[in-house]
């Protein structure tokens, strides 16, 4: 079965500094990975997707990630955070059983100060 | 108005209550879902619908019960609810249910059951 593993639940950093969010999945067959990141009392938005090609994914708002197979992960990376960026971060591998399942990750709350 | 939708944004309501949340989608997509977040869990796939028609109900207890009348709209019909049901109901849309096209999420229903 295909899951996804975000140990660290939070993740606090200084403002101009650089961040990395971790993720590793499972998974026996096919790849795709995504980044969700969720601002307060809102939905979640897409910051970037691995399907295919390039390892090295740009995602919007200078996020950028690296799907590493032989690591079986996909850690979302930047080099230098604003305060608006404090958010939930989630991770999800796509499983396509005939219809499109997201399997999510618990989360990634990155809190920016000043 | 754009994107994908969700009325009401709150909810309060006792256990012997009935109510509905909706979902409607501005984008044109042939598949909609429902997943509940709670806190600290990762999100869980409810209910998936393409072409309106239901092609997956993950195990969901019967008190929810989904409707898809058309392909922009989709409810969530509640009764007797309990407790541990309250959390975050988002719902979302993709183009397919069988591509790896990005699923849009609304905003959410926060709903609180006394």
């Amino acid at each position: 079965a295909q899951s996804v593993t975000q140990l660290d639940s939070q993740v606090p950093v200084f403002e101009e500094a650089p961040v990395e969010l971790r993720c590793n999945y499972s998974s026996s067959v096919s790849v795709y990975l995504f980044w969700y990141v969720q601002y307060p009392n809102q939905g979640l938005q897409l910051l970037l997707k691995y399907l295919s090609g390039s390892t090295l994914v740009k995602g919007i708002n200078g996020f950028e990630a690296e799907f590493n197979k032989s690591q079986t992960s996909f850690h979302l990376r930047k080099p230098s955070v604003h305060i608006s960026d404090t958010a939930e971060y989630f991770c999800a591998v796509l499983l396509n059983t005939g219809f499109q399942k997201l399997v999510f990750g618990t989360g990634t709350r990155l809190l920016v100060s000043p | 108005e754009t994107g994908v939708t969700q009325t009401p944004r709150h909810l309060v309501m006792g256990m012997t209550n009935k109510k509905s949340l909706k979902c409607e989608q501005h984008l044109g997509h042939n598949a909609m879902y429902w997943y509940k977040q709670s806190a600290k869990k990762p999100l869980e796939l409810m209910f998936v619908y393409s072409l309106e028609e239901r092609v997956e109900n993950n195990s969901v207890p019967s008190r929810f019960s989904p409707e898809c009348p058309n392909s922009s709209h989709l409810f969530l019909h509640l009764h007797t609810l309990q407790p541990e049901d309250s959390a975050l109901y988002l719902c979302a849309s993709s183009q397919d249910r069988a591509s790896t096209d990005t699923q849009y999420f609304g905003p959410g229903t926060r709903l609180t059951v006394l």
